[in-house]
């Protein structure tokens, strides 16, 4: 159980151009997902968390215009790299929680992004 | 701010010797502390967490960590590795707010 799955898992685009990540539970109604990113060889950083129904709160130094999260069901949540560039490039995981409180989140498989 | 800092970055053992990996974190208040493993070309998988009770706790796959609080430390260990144990490791912390703080992750490889 607690299934999250990742789509698309490899994207390699253009820069300027925008790519739509998405993060859904499987098995599971998640009322908050979490969006991170992996520079290689170093750990993930936390970038928005994200609540169904409404705004993502985003960490500090994250831009919310360059990074939109939509949440708007349980069972997903999607992450648009809007005009990206070649420093977007990097790992972006996702991961989903149940509810509230001290509940071990699940891990999506993560998307791997090149953007030349 | 909290955070986990993670003492190795990468160990590399043979098969059947005990491995230990140091985590540490800066936070004096409640805390609730994970493992995750990433196995080469997989997701993050929860290895074990501590809440509150026993120190010692046991998790998947044969591991077990250990809280001490008067060190803030939670390592994790296994007494005895296997070639499937090559991963990255993460040690986690979750903060007030309800968010996951990591590590900077170790990676273990173990020889056959």
């Amino acid at each position: 159980g607690a299934v999250v799955s990742q789509h698309p898992s490899w994207v390699i685009c253009k820069s300027g151009t925008s790519v739509k990540i998405e993060c859904r539970s499987l098995d599971f109604q998640a009322t908050t997902m979490f969006w991170y990113r992996q520079f290689p060889k170093q750990s993930l950083m936390l970038m928005a968390t994200s609540n169904e129904g409404s705004k993502a709160t985003y960490e500090q130094g994250v831009e919310k215009d360059k990074f939109l999260i939509n949440h708007a069901s349980l069972t997903l949540s999607t992450l648009t790299v809007t005009s990206a560039h070649p420093e977007d490039s990097s790992f972006y995981i996702c991961s989903a929680r149940v509810d509230m409180g001290a509940q071990p989140q699940h891990f999506g498989d993560g998307t791997r992004l090149s953007i030349l | 701010a909290q955070s986990v800092s993670q003492h190795n970055h990468h160990v590399i053992l043979s098969e059947a010797a005990s491995l230990e990996l140091g985590c540490n974190y800066s936070y004096g208040g409640t805390v609730n502390l994970f493992w995750y493993v990433q196995y080469p070309g997989q997701h993050l998988q929860l290895l074990l967490k501590y809440f509150s009770g026993d120190p010692l706790v046991k998790g998947i796959k044969g591991f077990e960590a250990e809280f001490i609080k008067s060190k803030f430390s939670f390592n994790l260990r296994k007494p005895s590795v296997q070639w499937s144990d090559t991963a990255e490791y993460f040690c986690a912390v979750l903060n007030q707010g309800g968010k996951l703080i990591f590590g900077q992750g170790t990676e273990l490889s173990v020889k056959p």
